[in-house]
Formats: C-alpha cells, sequence, structure tokens
C-alpha cells in the first residue's frame, strides 16, 4: 500500500526549533516529488514547497521562502519540514502529499498538528 | 502567489447537480491544464478528486467531473449525496512570480 505517514503532534514554545518528519512506503521514493502543505485552524491549504527526493532540488511558496525549510533523506525514504524559531504564528496542522509529475497531488499524509504558545 | 478564487459556499438538495468555480489568472489556470480538485471532510486529510482539469483517480465515483474554459476551472457533483457534504479546493500550477502550486480558498458543499 502506497502511504506517507508523519510524525506525531508537537506542542513548542515561541523561539524553539522543530523538525517534523513525512515517511514514504509503498512506492519508489525518488520517482515522486513530495510536497508540504499548510492549514491554519479553520483555514483553507497553503502550498508551502516542494522538494524531489532524487536529488533534493526545492521550490518553495514565497509566502514560506526563508521561515520554513525543507529537506529529505532518501536512504530512509524520509522528508522533513524544520524551523528554526517558531512563531505562534506557524500553529498549524502540516501536511505533506505526494505529487506526481508537476501536477496533483495523490497521496497525502495524516497531518501533524503543530502547536505554538507559551 | 495570491490564492485561486472560490464561492465560499454551495449547496444543494441529495440528488440536485451543483458546481464549484475556480478562477486564476494567465499564469496559472489559464495557461496551464494543471488544475486539480481536493475533497476534504472535517479532522480528515485532503483527497484528490480530479486531475490536470478534467481526470478522475481510480475508485472516484463519476458524479465528479472537471473543466476549464479561460482562467476558470470548474468541479461539478451530479447525483449529490450527504457524504459529498465537504470543504472543496482547486489547486494549479502556477509561474507567476515563482515557479509553485497555488490553492483556491475553498469551498463549503453543504447537502440540504
Amino acid at each position: 500500500e502506497v502511504q506517507l505517514v508523519q510524525s506525531g503532534a508537537e506542542v513548542k514554545k515561541p523561539g524553539e526549533s522543530l523538525k517534523i518528519s513525512c515517511k514514504g512506503s509503498g512506492y519508489s521514493f525518488t520517482t515522486y516529488w513530495i510536497g508540504w502543505v499548510r492549514q491554519m485552524p479553520g483555514k483553507g491549504l497553503e502550498w508551502m514547497a516542494i522538494i524531489n527526493p532524487r536529488d533534493s532540488d526545492t521550490r518553495y511558496s514565497p509566502s514560506f521562502e526563508g521561515q520554513v525549510t525543507i529537506s529529505v533523506d532518501k536512504s530512509i525514504t524520509v522528508s522533513y519540514l524544520q524551523w528554526s524559531r517558531l512563531k505562534a504564528s506557524d500553529t498549524a496542522i502540516y501536511y505533506c502529499a505526494r505529487q506526481v509529475s508537476g501536477s496533483e497531488f495523490d497521496v497525502w499524509g495524516q497531518g501533524t498538528m503543530v502547536t505554538v504558545a507559551t | 502567489q495570491s490564492a485561486l478564487t472560490q464561492p465560499a459556499s454551495v449547496s444543494g438538495s441529495p440528488g440536485q447537480s451543483i458546481t464549484i468555480s475556480c478562477t486564476g489568472t494567465g499564469d496559472d489556470v489559464g495557461s496551464y491544464n494543471l488544475v486539480s480538485w481536493y475533497q476534504q471532510h472535517p479532522g480528515k486529510a485532503p483527497k484528490l478528486m480530479i486531475y490536470d482539469v478534467n481526470h478522475r483517480p481510480s475508485g472516484v465515483s463519476n458524479r465528479f467531473s472537471g473543466s476549464k474554459s479561460g482562467n476558470t476551472a470548474s468541479l461539478a457533483i451530479s447525483g449529490l449525496q450527504a457524504e459529498d457534504e465537504a470543504n472543496y479546493y482547486c489547486n494549479s500550477y502556477t509561474a507567476s512570480t515563482t515557479v509553485g502550486w497555488v490553492f483556491g480558498g475553498g469551498t463549503k458543499l453543504t447537502v440540504l
């Protein structure tokens, strides 16, 4: 079965760092790009960034460039999304998704809830 | 990158048909047949319903269909069922500012 399994919920304080993960299985991990999508509480989906697991080529939305970093470890079929200094406004659910040929996101992770609060 | 424009809400009775629009620009919807649609039920991850404007993934009901005209893409749902009640998001490849992808703001479908 093709699936993306994300790491569990996180509760952090402003200014802390965080790295969440997304593990792919059931398919050739380096064949498909992995994208990350934010969903703030009660809001819509926002495309953040995407990475090619084959060569780590990355693209960022202008809204997220410099705010987060995505990476991949193809040896263990995992993609990461990380923050160096969290803000309260980073509170959201973060989804990873597999992208097909520059088009649709066909398989989604279950989401990771990140809460940033004092 | 500005979000694609969708109506905030649409509604219909069981058995009826509805259409959700998704308006972009010549930098995204108007220039690329890379429009996809996602269904999201509360507390769940999004699910792909339509890709490349009008293609249905295996397992998605043929009650769902997609189309595009100019800068506007549309998702049509026929024979509305209670389980269709959800939020729907369009997505398109975009070449504005930097290359990437952009979602619509989402449409809440209520089955009356």
